[in-house]
């Protein structure tokens, strides 16, 4: 299985709510990452876990908090966010961390739309 | 931090080539590329380590030169299936990665 899941594939959220992504790799890669990537631009890394510690925060506001419950899990809880929020939410998971890195497995990705 | 990439975007027609370029104000220890097609997450294509290193993938290949901080990436008797936007990537270490700005890749019949 070579698959990286995220779960929802869209969500819109007022700027009052609290909701989560997951995403779910079973290819027993030790590094999960998330990226927020906005149209026609590149995708832009958020937290990176390296077996199940946070290795990597890109100076995320607090209103982005994750969670890697397991080596196979990860969640993004999301709490107040502005409309400038919106974007696609990509997962993605790789075989090492430390050392070179290796090839990152995406997942589809959360569309989030915030009012 | 972000590698730079050119052209921003090129149209081709089927079985023509086309380059795409990387650069970095910083030292790269590696080069990856991945396509991405519209609605769809990225897929890998290659990583090139340091060394000077060539390598090859189908009618895809790169190059990367450590000295002088760039990569390219050829692509030859483009497809169809070639269209999308391409990113190169750089890491610096301990699994932190940077993508390039993009290069939009259009192949017309």
């Amino acid at each position: 299985d070579t698959e990286v899941t995220q779960t929802p594939k869209h969500l819109v959220m007022g700027m009052t709510n609290k909701k989560s992504l997951k995403c779910e790799q079973h290819m027993g890669h030790r590094a999960m990452y998330w990226y927020k990537q906005k149209a026609k631009k590149p995708p832009e890394l958020m937290f990176v876990y390296s077996y199940e510690k946070l290795s990597i925060n890109e100076s995320v506001p607090s209103r982005f908090s994750p969670e890697c419950p397991n080596s196979s899990l990860l969640n993004l809880h999301l709490h107040a966010l502005q409309p400038e929020d919106s974007a696609l939410y990509l997962c993605a998971s790789s075989q090492g961390a430390g050392g070179p890195l290796n090839e990152q497995f995406f997942g589809p990705g959360t569309r989030l739309t915030v009012l | 931090q972000q590698p730079v990439q050119s052209p921003q975007a090129v149209i081709l027609r089927e079985g023509e080539d086309a380059v795409i370029n990387c650069s970095s104000s910083k030292a790269l220890y590696s080069v990856h590329w991945y396509r991405q097609k519209h609605g769809e997450a990225p897929v890998f294509l290659m990583i090139l380590l340091k060394g000077g290193e060539q390598k090859g993938h189908e009618k895809i290949s790169a190059s990367f030169n450590e000295k002088k901080q760039q990569s390219s990436l050829y692509l030859t008797a483009s497809q169809l299936s070639y269209s999308g936007t391409y990113f190169c990537g750089t890491e610096r270490g301990g699994n932190q990665f940077y993508f390039g700005t993009g290069t939009s890749l259009t192949v017309i019949p």
